[in-house]
């Protein structure tokens, strides 16, 4: 069945550095979504990207889907407190038929 | 998210004991999921529903069962055939199969 993996699984970072998680898929996808889990939360959809090759921006958070579409990745530019929590990935390889297969998450650790 | 109640927020099972998770959307959405989450891990989808009255299995449906006889309820059996269920479950709605999911609070599900 599909797989999507997704690194790194924890990330420590000092308040203020950037930030990149990435998706791999083993199948093409249709489409892939991304959302944040904080502690204690439940996931909280942020984007969803369709297109090959497509880049989307959301204030210091920068959503890429590739070329081939069967990766994905997730770049938050200096980064706050406020960012902590997990970052999933979703993708869908079927035509909306399917459920989505989520990715483990990488974990945001921010060091003030 | 707003429309989305999972009750209770708290379970607990007993040994051979079959215990129902409540997940009811006031969205009008025609699609419904659950999921479980294990500690650090992502998320693995349990069942969902496209429509009323049709439901499918997801990768890791033993053990569980769904109905979905209205559009705004989808409740999970937890039965005794599923040898570990502590976990935290989490419903979620989307307006079609490949449109965004707004999740619940979640059911963190436990064992006596």
């Amino acid at each position: 069945g599909q797989q999507v993996m997704q690194i790194p699984q924890y990330q420590h970072v000092q308040e203020g550095e950037d930030f990149t998680t990435y998706c791999n898929s083993s199948t093409t996808l249709s489409n892939i979504q991304w959302y944040k889990q904080r502690p204690g939360g439940h996931p909280v959809f942020l984007i969803q990207l369709v297109k090959s090759g497509e880049v989307k921006k959301q204030k210091r958070l920068t959503f890429q889907f590739g070329e081939a579409k069967k990766n994905s990745s997730l770049h938050i530019t200096a980064t706050q407190t406020t960012d902590v929590g997990t970052y999933f990935c979703a993708g869908r390889s079927g035509g909306g038929a399917d459920g989505l297969t989520f990715g483990k998450g990488t974990h945001l650790i921010i060091q003030p | 998210d707003g429309g989305i109640t999972q009750s209770p927020k708290y379970l607990f099972r007993k040994e051979g004991q079959n215990v129902t998770l409540s997940c009811e959307q006031n969205l009008n959405h025609d699609a419904m999921y659950w999921y479980r989450q294990d500690p650090g891990q992502g998320l693995r989808l349990i069942y969902y529903s496209q429509i009323v009255n049709d439901f499918q299995k997801g990768d890791i449906a033993e053990g569980y069962s769904v109905s979905r006889e209205k559009k705004e309820s989808f409740p999970l059996t937890v039965t005794s055939a599923q040898k570990n269920p502590t976990a935290f479950y989490l419903c979620a709605s989307s307006s079609t199969g490949d449109q965004p999911q707004h999740f619940g609070d979640g059911t963190r599900l436990s064992i006596l």
